[in-house]
Protein backbone atom coordinates (compact mmCIF):
# COMPACT_ATOMS: atom_id res chain seq x y z
CA UNK A 1 0.00 0.00 0.00
CA UNK A 2 0.96 3.52 -0.63
CA UNK A 3 2.64 5.06 2.14
CA UNK A 4 3.39 8.82 3.12
CA UNK A 5 6.09 10.10 5.19
CA UNK A 6 6.03 13.03 7.19
CA UNK A 7 9.06 14.68 10.03
CA UNK A 8 7.68 13.91 13.11
CA UNK A 9 8.53 17.78 14.22
CA UNK A 10 9.18 20.94 12.75
CA UNK A 11 10.08 24.22 15.04
CA UNK A 12 9.89 27.53 13.75
CA UNK A 13 9.99 31.49 15.77
CA UNK A 14 7.39 33.43 14.70
CA UNK A 15 7.01 35.63 11.71
CA UNK A 16 9.28 32.56 9.93
CA UNK A 17 8.35 30.35 7.20
CA UNK A 18 7.62 26.84 8.26
CA UNK A 19 7.84 24.05 5.37
CA UNK A 20 6.61 20.29 6.09
CA UNK A 21 6.98 18.21 3.85
CA UNK A 22 4.93 14.82 3.03
CA UNK A 23 7.22 12.21 0.94
CA UNK A 24 5.84 9.48 -1.19
CA UNK A 25 6.81 7.50 -3.94
CA UNK A 26 5.94 10.02 -7.36
CA UNK A 27 3.82 11.54 -4.89
CA UNK A 28 3.85 14.41 -8.12
CA UNK A 29 1.42 12.26 -9.92
CA UNK A 30 -1.80 12.09 -6.77
CA UNK A 31 -3.51 15.27 -5.53
CA UNK A 32 -2.32 15.81 -1.86
CA UNK A 33 -4.46 17.24 0.65
CA UNK A 34 -3.37 18.72 4.04
CA UNK A 35 -4.97 19.39 7.65
CA UNK A 36 -4.44 20.91 10.55
CA UNK A 37 -5.15 19.28 14.27
CA UNK A 38 -5.16 21.48 17.26
CA UNK A 39 -5.52 19.50 20.48
CA UNK A 40 -8.55 17.97 21.37
CA UNK A 41 -9.86 19.18 18.14
CA UNK A 42 -11.10 18.01 15.31
CA UNK A 43 -8.89 18.42 12.10
CA UNK A 44 -9.63 20.59 9.71
CA UNK A 45 -8.22 20.85 5.77
CA UNK A 46 -6.26 24.00 5.37
CA UNK A 47 -5.02 22.88 1.39
CA UNK A 48 -6.61 20.47 -1.17
CA UNK A 49 -5.38 19.36 -4.15
CA UNK A 50 -1.65 20.19 -3.87
CA UNK A 51 -2.07 24.48 -3.13
CA UNK A 52 -5.50 25.18 -3.36
CA UNK A 53 -6.90 27.25 -0.03
CA UNK A 54 -10.67 26.73 1.41
CA UNK A 55 -12.79 29.69 2.99
CA UNK A 56 -10.89 30.96 5.48
CA UNK A 57 -7.97 29.80 5.65
CA UNK A 58 -5.23 32.38 5.61
CA UNK A 59 -3.13 33.49 2.48
CA UNK A 60 0.15 32.39 4.74
CA UNK A 61 -0.71 28.64 4.11
CA UNK A 62 0.26 27.76 0.83
CA UNK A 63 1.11 23.91 -1.04
CA UNK A 64 3.02 22.76 -3.61
CA UNK A 65 3.89 19.14 -4.93
CA UNK A 66 6.63 17.59 -7.33
CA UNK A 67 8.48 14.41 -7.71
CA UNK A 68 8.33 12.81 -5.01
CA UNK A 69 7.20 15.46 -2.23
CA UNK A 70 4.39 17.82 -1.24
CA UNK A 71 5.20 20.74 0.66
CA UNK A 72 3.33 23.08 3.14
CA UNK A 73 4.20 26.45 3.67
CA UNK A 74 3.17 28.60 6.44
CA UNK A 75 4.62 31.78 5.86
CA UNK A 76 4.77 34.67 8.74
CA UNK A 77 3.84 31.87 11.33
CA UNK A 78 2.29 32.60 14.68
CA UNK A 79 1.66 31.45 17.62
CA UNK A 80 -1.96 29.66 16.49
CA UNK A 81 -0.51 28.07 14.36
CA UNK A 82 1.62 25.59 16.49
CA UNK A 83 -0.86 22.22 15.55
CA UNK A 84 -0.19 19.03 14.11
CA UNK A 85 -0.20 18.70 10.61
CA UNK A 86 -1.29 15.40 8.34
CA UNK A 87 -0.74 14.72 4.51
CA UNK A 88 -2.99 13.16 2.91
CA UNK A 89 -3.69 11.27 -1.00
CA UNK A 90 -6.22 8.87 -2.39
CA UNK A 91 -4.53 6.02 -4.08
CA UNK A 92 -6.74 5.59 -6.99
CA UNK A 93 -4.91 1.99 -7.53
CA UNK A 94 -7.09 0.81 -4.46
CA UNK A 95 -10.12 0.57 -3.35
CA UNK A 96 -9.31 1.11 0.10
CA UNK A 97 -6.46 3.69 0.04
CA UNK A 98 -6.75 6.67 1.58
CA UNK A 99 -4.19 7.60 2.96
CA UNK A 100 -2.36 9.77 6.01
CA UNK A 101 0.54 10.51 6.59
CA UNK A 102 2.01 10.46 10.32
CA UNK A 103 1.85 13.98 11.32
CA UNK A 104 4.16 16.95 11.85
CA UNK A 105 4.29 18.28 15.36
CA UNK A 106 4.55 22.32 14.52
CA UNK A 107 5.91 24.05 17.17
CA UNK A 108 5.96 27.66 17.37
CA UNK A 109 9.28 28.63 19.94
CA UNK B 1 -24.02 25.63 8.48
CA UNK B 2 -22.01 21.61 7.81
CA UNK B 3 -22.63 19.59 10.81
CA UNK B 4 -21.48 16.41 11.91
CA UNK B 5 -22.06 14.77 15.47
CA UNK B 6 -20.78 11.38 16.34
CA UNK B 7 -22.54 9.41 19.02
CA UNK B 8 -22.49 5.88 20.20
CA UNK B 9 -18.48 5.81 21.56
CA UNK B 10 -18.21 4.24 24.94
CA UNK B 11 -16.08 1.49 26.96
CA UNK B 12 -16.14 -2.30 25.75
CA UNK B 13 -14.89 -5.71 26.35
CA UNK B 14 -12.79 -6.97 23.93
CA UNK B 15 -15.34 -9.08 22.00
CA UNK B 16 -17.70 -6.85 22.60
CA UNK B 17 -20.00 -4.54 19.87
CA UNK B 18 -20.71 -1.28 19.60
CA UNK B 19 -22.57 1.34 16.71
CA UNK B 20 -21.11 4.54 16.32
CA UNK B 21 -23.55 7.10 14.78
CA UNK B 22 -23.00 10.39 12.72
CA UNK B 23 -25.62 13.18 12.23
CA UNK B 24 -25.45 15.49 9.43
CA UNK B 25 -27.08 18.83 8.81
CA UNK B 26 -26.81 21.63 7.06
CA UNK B 27 -26.07 19.88 3.54
CA UNK B 28 -27.39 17.61 1.32
CA UNK B 29 -26.31 14.05 2.60
CA UNK B 30 -27.07 12.08 -0.22
CA UNK B 31 -25.04 13.84 -2.62
CA UNK B 32 -21.65 13.17 -0.35
CA UNK B 33 -19.63 10.05 -0.06
CA UNK B 34 -19.13 9.40 3.86
CA UNK B 35 -15.95 8.09 5.77
CA UNK B 36 -14.80 7.19 9.36
CA UNK B 37 -11.40 8.11 10.45
CA UNK B 38 -9.45 6.71 13.35
CA UNK B 39 -7.15 8.19 15.84
CA UNK B 40 -5.67 6.55 18.39
CA UNK B 41 -4.63 8.21 21.67
CA UNK B 42 -1.29 10.20 20.87
CA UNK B 43 -1.32 8.87 17.44
CA UNK B 44 -2.15 9.94 13.95
CA UNK B 45 -5.33 9.73 12.19
CA UNK B 46 -6.04 6.61 10.02
CA UNK B 47 -8.70 5.56 7.46
CA UNK B 48 -11.11 3.21 8.54
CA UNK B 49 -14.06 3.00 5.79
CA UNK B 50 -15.91 4.69 3.29
CA UNK B 51 -19.14 4.21 1.88
CA UNK B 52 -20.86 5.83 -1.63
CA UNK B 53 -23.71 8.61 -1.69
CA UNK B 54 -26.05 6.09 -1.89
CA UNK B 55 -24.59 3.17 0.18
CA UNK B 56 -24.24 1.05 -2.80
CA UNK B 57 -20.51 0.80 -2.43
CA UNK B 58 -18.65 0.58 0.53
CA UNK B 59 -14.66 -0.36 1.22
CA UNK B 60 -12.54 -0.93 4.39
CA UNK B 61 -9.09 -0.65 5.50
CA UNK B 62 -7.25 -4.59 5.70
CA UNK B 63 -7.69 -3.69 9.57
CA UNK B 64 -11.21 -3.70 10.06
CA UNK B 65 -11.98 -5.93 7.27
CA UNK B 66 -15.25 -8.43 7.88
CA UNK B 67 -15.35 -6.87 11.37
CA UNK B 68 -16.88 -3.11 10.85
CA UNK B 69 -19.85 -2.67 8.66
CA UNK B 70 -20.48 0.96 7.33
CA UNK B 71 -23.97 2.34 6.07
CA UNK B 72 -26.02 4.90 5.66
CA UNK B 73 -29.70 6.47 5.94
CA UNK B 74 -30.07 9.12 3.83
CA UNK B 75 -33.81 9.55 4.90
CA UNK B 76 -32.67 10.23 8.40
CA UNK B 77 -29.38 12.03 7.09
CA UNK B 78 -27.39 9.28 9.61
CA UNK B 79 -24.35 7.43 9.08
CA UNK B 80 -23.57 4.24 10.66
CA UNK B 81 -20.50 2.18 11.47
CA UNK B 82 -21.01 -1.20 13.08
CA UNK B 83 -18.07 -2.69 15.36
CA UNK B 84 -18.03 -6.52 15.78
CA UNK B 85 -15.03 -7.94 17.89
CA UNK B 86 -13.83 -5.44 18.94
CA UNK B 87 -9.82 -5.73 20.07
CA UNK B 88 -7.74 -3.39 22.00
CA UNK B 89 -5.88 -1.77 19.15
CA UNK B 90 -9.07 -0.31 18.18
CA UNK B 91 -9.12 2.12 21.14
CA UNK B 92 -9.18 5.12 18.88
CA UNK B 93 -11.26 8.52 18.68
CA UNK B 94 -13.36 8.19 15.39
CA UNK B 95 -14.33 10.93 13.12
CA UNK B 96 -17.13 10.59 10.77
CA UNK B 97 -16.08 12.94 7.48
CA UNK B 98 -17.91 14.01 4.14
CA UNK B 99 -16.08 14.07 0.48
CA UNK B 100 -17.78 15.10 -2.30
CA UNK B 101 -16.04 11.47 -4.55
CA UNK B 102 -13.26 9.68 -4.06
CA UNK B 103 -10.36 12.21 -5.04
CA UNK B 104 -11.91 14.74 -3.10
CA UNK B 105 -10.70 15.79 0.37
CA UNK B 106 -12.39 15.39 3.72
CA UNK B 107 -13.69 19.22 4.03
CA UNK B 108 -15.69 18.46 7.37
CA UNK B 109 -15.03 16.41 10.29
CA UNK B 110 -17.17 15.63 13.44
CA UNK B 111 -15.93 16.57 16.47
CA UNK B 112 -15.34 12.60 16.75
CA UNK B 113 -16.24 9.79 19.15
CA UNK B 114 -14.13 7.96 22.15
CA UNK B 115 -13.97 4.29 22.01
CA UNK B 116 -12.41 2.12 24.59
CA UNK B 117 -11.56 -1.50 24.12
CA UNK B 118 -10.55 -2.82 27.79
CA UNK B 119 -11.60 -5.01 30.05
Amino acid sequence: SYVLTQPPSVSVAPGKTARITCGGNNIGSKSVHWYQQKPGQAPVLVIYYDSDRPSGIPERFSGSNSGNTATLTISRVEAGDEADYYCQVWDSSSDHNWVFGGGTKLTVL
Amino acid sequence: EVQLVESGGGLVQPGGSLRLSCAASGFTFSSYWMHWVRQAPGKGLVWVSRINSDGSSTSYADSVKGRFTISRDNAKNTLYLQMNSLRAEDTAVYYCARALIAARPFDYWGQGTLVTVSS
